[in-house]
């Protein structure tokens, strides 16, 4: 199954952009990268999902390396709200191979 | 919106106990799922449903079992509830088998087996 790789932690000042790498070197062709995140005390939201191409939607965007085989969650401007921990997915074309990893736990500063 | 409903927030059982576990989604998603999560192992699925009456084991299925009867209601079955069953239990569905199709959580069922 192909796995994700994340740093367990990072932080960020309010206002300013986070960038949010995973790196998932054993992904397949037809794997669609998933990112979701996880506020306290609740559970977790989509984010953003993209196969090849870079993703923008109203939360965040995706960048997606040409190889594949790394992606990037960028938050533009962060707020104390978007503090969580990000999980970065492969799902593959089945619909399966969902599995989650320990995350990043992002902290924002006032 | 797609909505995930579990029963409950917050439950407390005596080691032996049987526990239900109720999860129900409003959007008529065929795929329903069960995760626990506990503190530095992430997400584990446990069980998971492409259908009504279909089931599927996850990655840590002992001690568990599910219920699928109709679209909207997965339940997970804990026969007889032990310490180490004690964590955040976490329910979502997904419209279909595509990989393009985001998964939808629920708040999510703390269990405290004592």
């Amino acid at each position: 199954d192909a796995k994700t790789t994340q740093p367990n932690s990072m932080e960020s000042n309010e206002e300013e952009p986070v960038h949010l790498p995973c790196n998932h070197s054993t992904i397949s062709g037809t794997d669609y990268i998933h990112w979701y995140r996880q506020l306290p005390s609740q559970g977790p939201e989509y984010v953003i999902h993209g196969l090849t191409s870079n993703v923008n939607n109203r939360m965040a965007s995706l960048a997606i390396a040409e190889d594949r085989k790394s992606s990037t969650l960028i938050l533009h401007r962060a707020t104390l709200r978007d503090a969580a921990v990000y999980y970065c997915i492969l799902i593959d074309n089945y619909g399966q191979n969902f599995v989650f990893g320990p995350g990043t736990r992002l902290s924002v500063l006032p | 919106d797609v909505k995930v409903t579990q029963s409950s927030r917050y439950l407390v059982k005596r080691t032996g106990e049987k526990v239900f576990l109720e999860c129900v989604q409003d959007m008529d998603h065929e795929n329903m799922f069960w995760y626990r999560q506990d503190p530095g192992l992430g997400l584990r699925l446990i069980y998971f449903s492409y259908d009504v009456k279909m089931k599927e084991k996850g990655d840590i299925p002992e001690g568990y079992s599910v219920s699928r009867e109709k679209k909207e209601r997965f339940s997970l079955i804990l026969e007889s509830a032990s310490t180490n069953q004690t964590s955040m239990y976490l329910c979502a569905s997904r419209m279909d088998t595509s990989g393009a199709n985001v998964l939808t959580f629920g708040a999510g069922s703390r269990l405290t087996v004592l």
